[in-house]
């Protein structure tokens, strides 16, 4: 199956860190992403993890990443009012498809 | 300084009239992709080009075309719009195949409502 999936929302108070969790089915996938949309606006990447890395930081963002379990999470700390918008995990696969598959996207929240 | 512009940001279009949404690219990037993207949903991917080669996804109604004339520019026409084709249509672009870990360009999208 194709099927990528995500809690649809997630809600922190500012200056909490925010986890948000992604599973995918296809154990093929090369590179998985996170994109984060803003209201009315495109999709604009985020950071991405090779499959045969467990971890990668990048300032406020971690993306941890368990294959065994195909299991895929972006945590976000001192997360800002700026933080709020819908968090779509992609995966890509090494097929030669130019196909991304996103997940459902998790909307988050962020309370003052 | 956008670099996936897409125009207009906002159509209306009554049902059954053909609809031209655009896309253009200053990256000069092979891959151009169109995706329909409902509320709360996963953008879908529609088709995309990898040069002038178009490549349609199987479920993509064929309602939906699209057009290529050079590399920056690239045109989803709907022949036919239905109300369920009301969504925000969004216009991406990569260097090369999704596989070797190419990123994904997107513009800001067209939101497209059928009257």
């Amino acid at each position: 199956g194709e099927d990528v999936e995500q809690s649809l929302f997630l809600s922190v108070r500012e200056g909490d860190s925010s986890v948000i969790n992604c599973t995918y089915t296809d154990s093929s996938s090369t590179y998985l992403y996170w994109y984060k949309q803003e209201p009315g606006a495109g999709l604009q990447l985020l950071t991405y993890i090779f499959s045969n890395m467990d971890m990668k930081q990048d300032q406020r963002l971690t993306v941890l990443l368990n294959k065994k379990d195909k299991h895929l999470s972006l945590r976000i700390a001192d997360t800002q009012t700026g933080d709020s918008a819908i968090y779509f995990c992609a995966e890509s696969r090494t097929s030669g498809t130019y196909k991304y598959i996103f997940g459902t996207g998790t909307r988050l929240k962020v309370l003052a | 300084d956008a670099m996936v512009i897409q125009n207009p940001r906002y159509q209306v279009t009554q049902f059954g009239k053909p609809v031209t949404l655009s896309c253009s690219q200053t990256l000069n990037h092979n891959v151009m992709y169109w995706y329909q993207q409902k509320s709360s949903q996963a953008p879908k991917l529609l088709f995309h080009y990898y040069d002038k080669d178009f490549n349609n996804e199987a479920d993509t109604p064929d309602n939906f075309q699209s057009r290529r004339p050079n590399t920056s520019f690239c045109f989803l026409d709907i022949r036919s719009p239905g109300l369920g084709d009301a969504a925000m249509y969004l216009c991406a672009t990569s260097r090369a195949a999704g596989g070797l870990g190419e990123k994904l360009f997107f513009g800001s999208g067209t939101q497209l409502s059928v009257l």
